[in-house]
């Protein structure tokens, strides 16, 4: 199993540039999720998703929009990106909802806006 | 919302034990708590999970008192390689589906 894969691994945009970032897990978990994670911060919620065809918001979802057509993919876009978006984005999967279930986190975006 | 505390940053030194605390007095009766790791550029790892009394694996032990508003992260004999950051996580059943919040973390340096 290659887990949860990201890509890319890094990225650099122009403020007003659009783009997506790409998580794919193959562990057929039903829980998905985005973090943004700033220089010395902690992680942040972005949006997640309970399963394919359902997502909610996180902590921090403005200039975010997130879909799930299949279980194994999870896009996040950036509508209009900001240089206050410039962070490190991290993907999650876990088998289900539940906090009993351990999350297997990818390897990470890191996306610098210009 | 169940959110946590914890300290910002500890030092300690190699071969010493150390005790990370952290706080959630809103935890949900069906949560979990769980502890991350995770070292400069990568995403996190799962060290340890429990939801009372104690727990302990081959990298960790996990206390967590009756009341369950807060545990205690213990790391044995801590080597240079430990240095990394920790977070405690309990899930937020709000509205009957989960977000996993993540505090701002326990900083750790071992010293030589």
């Amino acid at each position: 199993n290659a887990g949860v894969t990201q890509t890319p691994k890094f990225q650099v945009l122009k403020t007003g540039q659009s783009m997506t970032l790409q998580c794919a897990q193959d562990m057929n978990h039903e829980y998905m999720s985005w973090y943004r994670q700033d220089p010395g911060m902690g992680l942040r919620l972005i949006h997640y998703s309970v399963g394919a065809g359902i997502t909610d918001q996180g902590e921090v979802p403005n200039g975010y929009n997130v879909s799930r057509s299949t279980t194994e993919d999870f896009p996040l876009r950036l509508l209009s990106a900001a240089p206050s978006q410039t962070s490190v984005y991290f993907c999650a999967s876990s088998s289900s909802e539940s906090s009993y279930n351990e999350q297997f986190f990818g390897p990470g975006t890191r996306l610098t806006v210009l | 919302l169940a959110k946590t505390t914890q300290p910002i940053s500890m030092d300690s030194y190699e071969g010493q034990e150390v005790n990370i605390t952290c706080s959630h007095n809103n935890i949900a009766t069906n949560d979990y708590i769980t502890w991350y790791q995770q070292f400069p550029s990568q995403g996190p790892r799962f060290i340890i999970q429990g939801y009372k009394t104690k727990v302990t694996n081959e990298v960790a032990s996990l206390f967590i008192p009756a009341d369950r508003k807060s545990s205690t992260l213990s790391l044995p004999r801590v080597s240079l390689s430990d240095t990394a950051v920790y977070y405690c996580l309990v899930g937020d059943g709000l509205g009957g589906t989960y977000k996993y919040i993540f505090g701002t973390g326990t900083r750790l340096k071992v010293l030589a």
